[in-house]
């Protein structure tokens, strides 16, 4: 079962690009987590929301309930930005469901 | 460095061997979480704690079990290990339900 997608699957940009990243569900959720996988593996929490709008640096992440869709933004892309982007949808209970991620590329 | 840390970061086991993954934090977090990554599969929780002396089942806790006995410490054992459990494991904490997760560096582990 999936309960959340993302997409695109994979993305290239150009440095400096704008990227957006999508991520939807099919149900009600009570928070939604966006994380970075680097390409080593380790993997960093990015942003936690349930409504509205976070930014952290050149980060910007959205989420809309009635349309049960978040989006990831990256401002001004630099090839330090290429990792696997995922996110997690918690519906009741304690547990996260995690997408597969976007791998994104980001060339100079 | 303060965070979570794993041990082992690679192994090997025979089919039918047991182990212990061990998952230390410095970081007063109430929760603690197992993953499992597999190749086009998201992260899948194994068990987690919502605080010291408890434990719970996460989306696949078949084959696996653990252990909170210390705050710091989340333990992930394999009883009998089956070649299905070849993955890479990671161990997450948080401080409340809707915080952010601190990983560990995660343990590749095979089965064979």
């Amino acid at each position: 079962k999936n309960e959340v997608e993302q997409s695109p699957q994979n993305l290239t940009a150009q440095e400096g690009e704008f990227i957006t990243i999508n991520c939807s569900y099919s149900v009600g959720i009570s928070a939604l987590h966006w994380l970075q996988q680097h390409p080593g593996g380790g993997i960093v929490s990015l942003f936690m929301l349930s409504s509205g709008k976070k930014k952290h640096g050149r980060l910007i992440a959205t989420i809309n309930i009635q349309e049960k869709h978040s989006s990831l933004h990256i401002t001004a892309s630099h090839p330090r930005d290429s990792a696997v982007y995922i996110c997690a949808v918690r519906l009741n209970g304690n547990q996260f469901y995690f997408g597969t991620g976007t791998s994104l590329t980001v060339i100079p | 460095n303060a965070g979570v840390t794993q041990t082992p970061k690679f192994r090997v086991l025979k089919t039918g061997q047991s182990m212990t993954l061990l998952c230390a934090q410095d970081m007063n977090h109430e929760y603690m979480y197992w993953y499992r990554q597999d190749p086009g599969m998201g992260l899948r929780l194994i068990h987690y704690s919502v605080g010291e002396g408890t434990t719970a089942k996460g989306e696949v806790p078949d084959g696996y079990n653990v252990s909170r006995l210390k705050k710091q410490n989340f333990l992930l054992g394999l009883e009998s290990a089956a070649p299905s459990q070849t993955s890479v494991y990671f161990c997450a904490s948080s401080y409340g339900m809707l915080d952010g997760y601190t990983f560990g560096s995660g343990t590749r582990l095979t089965v064979v």
